[in-house]
């Protein structure tokens, strides 16, 4: 099926740093959804945005649906060892149809 | 809440048997179940959609008599892997959409099932 495009692919980042990363796509969706997924295991819904522009926070995460209606980017600040994992965004068009994105594979240094 | 499990999380098995997955939806109801491979260091890729009481849908380039799924309640989705064979080896992953109480149909995801076929 069809995959948004999610970047950047992978980033080392020391702790502390801020980082940013987003997910685009030629067609419109109406939901974004933000997924964490460690080694090993299921993906766990981090935030879920259902309107254009929107601004969403989880703790020292924030994402944001695009005012296109086909991109979206998550903030992760103040980056500690636990944010290690992959992250990956989710749309949902029309007609319930679910498309994921690449994956960001994201590596903190103590 | 929205709760989903999977057992077994991890089997070996032998060429040539079958191994059945289970997923589970704990404290909701779940109309729809999907199932997802992943390969290492990728994306999950729909494998089929499964709505209880009726036929999955498959994903184009998914056998579906190689990979059995059964929706038999509100909670319960299996898949089975036929006759499995090395290249079948995976992450095989469900996730479940709340029947009632959710916005916009966000899906929950399972633990996860690491296949390993010898």
């Amino acid at each position: 099926g069809q995959q948004l495009n999610q970047s950047p692919q992978s980033m080392f980042i020391q702790e502390g740093e801020d980082v940013s990363m987003n997910c685009t796509s030629s067609s419109i969706f109406n939901t974004w959804l933000w997924y964490k997924q460690d080694p090993g295991e299921g993906p766990v819904l981090l935030i879920a945005l259902y309107k254009a522009g929107e601004l969403t926070s989880n703790g020292r995460l924030t994402a944001q649906f695009g005012i296109t209606r086909k991109d979206s980017f998550l903030n992760i600040s103040a980056s500690i060892p636990s944010d290690v994992g992959i992250y990956f965004c989710a749309g949902i068009r029309t007609g319930n149809q679910f498309y994921f994105g690449t994956g960001t594979s994201l590596t903190v240094i103590p | 809440g929205a709760v989903v499990s999977q057992h077994p999380s991890r089997v070996i098995c032998k060429s040539g048997t079958s191994v059945k997955i289970e997923c589970r939806s704990l404290d909701f109801q779940a109309t729809t179940m999907f199932w997802y491979r992943q390969f290492p260091k990728q994306s999950l890729m729909l494998m089929a959609t499964s709505n209880e009481g009726s036929k999955a849908t498959y994903e184009q380039g998914v056998e579906k008599d190689k990979f059995l799924i059964n929706h038999a309640s509100l909670t319960l989705s299996t898949l089975t892997v036929t006759s499995a064979h090395p290249e079948d080896s995976s992450f095989y992953i469900c996730s479940a959409e709340g029947l009632a109480g959710f916005s916009y149909n966000e899906q929950f995801f399972g633990p996860g099932t690491r296949l390993t076929v010898l």
